[in-house]
């Protein structure tokens, strides 16, 4: 199994600038979250999907952030216009069974933000 | 996705020494826990887990302890290794609620 795999591994915007930054969840997996990691505030949970739906969206910023799952194998996370504040590590994760069990996490795409 | 936090708690140990990584959690409610580990510029790792109707659980070369008395959760590393130096991270999570993570500690292993 190849595990989560996400993409772009880097990206670097300028302000205002749209992001999407994309997921891939391991294979029979049901379950995807996509966490932000920054110095000052650690891994922060964004939102979730089970079975493509979003469960819990309680963790994203601003309205500046959306996420879609369209289907079981790729999710997306959108932000527009981007701001210097959103650079950080994007995570995407992916378990089976819901949030209740441990997740798989992709490596990451480092957002940079000038 | 590499550092934490500006002041991650740093544990040094030598090699071949066991390791013993420590994580308060304040949710009493809090039934299941995960320790990660993260090497830099990778994803967090899943390690080992443990329900709260555990007190220990073992994998290889790793323990970790539960102590719901006092909300502590360890991970103990036996005969540490070089490639045993990551950000360590616990997280906690109650009912169906997500995992939430706390901020880690970095362990650095002295060859």
């Amino acid at each position: 199994d190849a595990g989560v795999i996400q993409s772009p591994r880097h990206e670097v915007t300028e302000m205002g600038q749209e992001v999407t930054l994309r997921c891939k969840p391991i294979s029979g997996h049901n379950s995807l979250f996509w966490y932000r990691q920054t110095m000052m505030r650690g891994l922060e949970l964004l939102i979730y999907f089970n079975n493509n739906v979003p469960i819990d969206d309680s963790g994203m910023p601003e309205d500046r952030f959306s996420a879609k799952m369209p289907n079981a194998s790729f999710s997306t996370l959108k932000i527009q216009p981007s701001e210097p504040r959103d650079s950080a590590v994007y995570f995407c994760a992916s378990s089976l069974g819901g949030a209740r069990r441990g997740a798989f996490f992709g490596q990451g795409t480092r957002l940079t933000v000038v | 996705g590499e550092s934490v936090g500006l002041h991650l708690p740093t544990l040094s140990v030598q090699e071949g020494d066991n390791s013993i990584i420590n994580c308060a959690y304040s949710n009493s409610a809090s039934d299941y826990f995960i320790w990660y580990k993260q090497e830099s510029g990778k994803g967090p790792q899943f390690i080992i887990d443990i329900r709260s109707n555990m007190d220990k659980r073992q994998g290889q070369r790793v323990t970790v302890l539960l102590n719901k008395t006092v909300k502590h959760l360890s991970l103990q590393i036996a005969a540490t290794q070089p490639g045993d130096s990551a950000v360590y991270f616990c997280a906690e999570r109650s009912g169906n609620t997500p995992l939430v993570f706390g901020k880690g500690t970095r362990l650095s292993v002295i060859a």
